[in-house]
């Protein structure tokens, strides 16, 4: 398994701020994933995240909203850009320890966005 | 496009009873399906996965899952309820279009209430 801490648990920001969300996973993993949960709704992907190389994005996802680190194995960030009402969401972050499309994905406990 | 049907997004039960959360999936290729639990403000906990080996797998605290092929399925049961399984429930299935390995698609999630 992984344990998996997300930074802040919760935020609420001002439209036009930007917010960047933590990561860190107790073991390395090689991949990670970022979720967007929104209220009433399913999990979507936002982006893949591997360490070493640029992540790779969701259709309806850019970078320019949604820029992403992976600076090593067991730590990510998520930034959400020039924020807005919309972006109120629940943001996941998920790992998987080895490219296996059989490996479970854990998932940290969430970061939850109010943009007023 | 892939697709994971969760009927119902409201399922109320008395303690004691039978739990049946229903999923039904489309896949173009064999699939893995995973059932994942979130408790109110916490991430998401793996349930159970099915990954091709036996049709009825068996996950924590009591749930079970039956793969069903020629139904697309792959309800979750419990034969009896507890007042601590009130949470909410994710199916997912494997994506099938070779895009990243272990991305996964969600359902809307199912809530389950549990009455004393």
């Amino acid at each position: 398994s992984a344990v998996i801490s997300q930074k802040p648990s919760r935020d609420i920001c001002q439209r036009g701020t930007s917010l960047t969300i933590q990561c860190q996973v107790d073991s390395q993993v090689t991949m990670m994933f970022w979720y967007r949960q929104q209220p009433g709704q399913s999990l979507t992907l936002i982006a893949t995240a591997n360490q070493g190389s640029e992540a790779t994005y969701e259709s309806g996802f850019v970078i320019d909203k949604f820029p992403i680190s992976r600076p090593n194995l067991t730590f990510s960030t998520l930034t959400v850009s020039n924020m807005s009402p919309e972006d109120s969401s629940i943001y996941l972050c998920s790992v998987q320890k080895t490219a296996n499309i059989q490996e479970t994905q854990y998932f940290g406990p969430g970061t939850r966005l109010l943009v007023l | 496009a892939q697709s994971v049907t969760q009927l119902g997004s409201h399922v109320s039960v008395s303690e004691g009873a039978l739990v049946l959360l229903r999923c039904n999936y489309s896949s173009s290729v064999p699939p893995y399906l995973f059932w994942y639990v979130q408790y109110p403000n916490q991430g998401l906990q793996l349930l159970l996965k099915y990954t091709s080996a036996a049709t009825l797998v068996k996950g924590i605290n009591g749930f079970e899952a039956e793969f069903k092929k020629s139904e697309t399925s792959f309800h979750l049961t419990k034969p009896s309820a507890h007042m601590s399984d009130a949470a909410e429930y994710f199916c997912a299935v494997t994506r099938d279009d070779g895009g990243s390995q272990g991305n996964l698609i969600f359902g809307k999630g199912t809530k389950l209430s549990v009455k004393p």
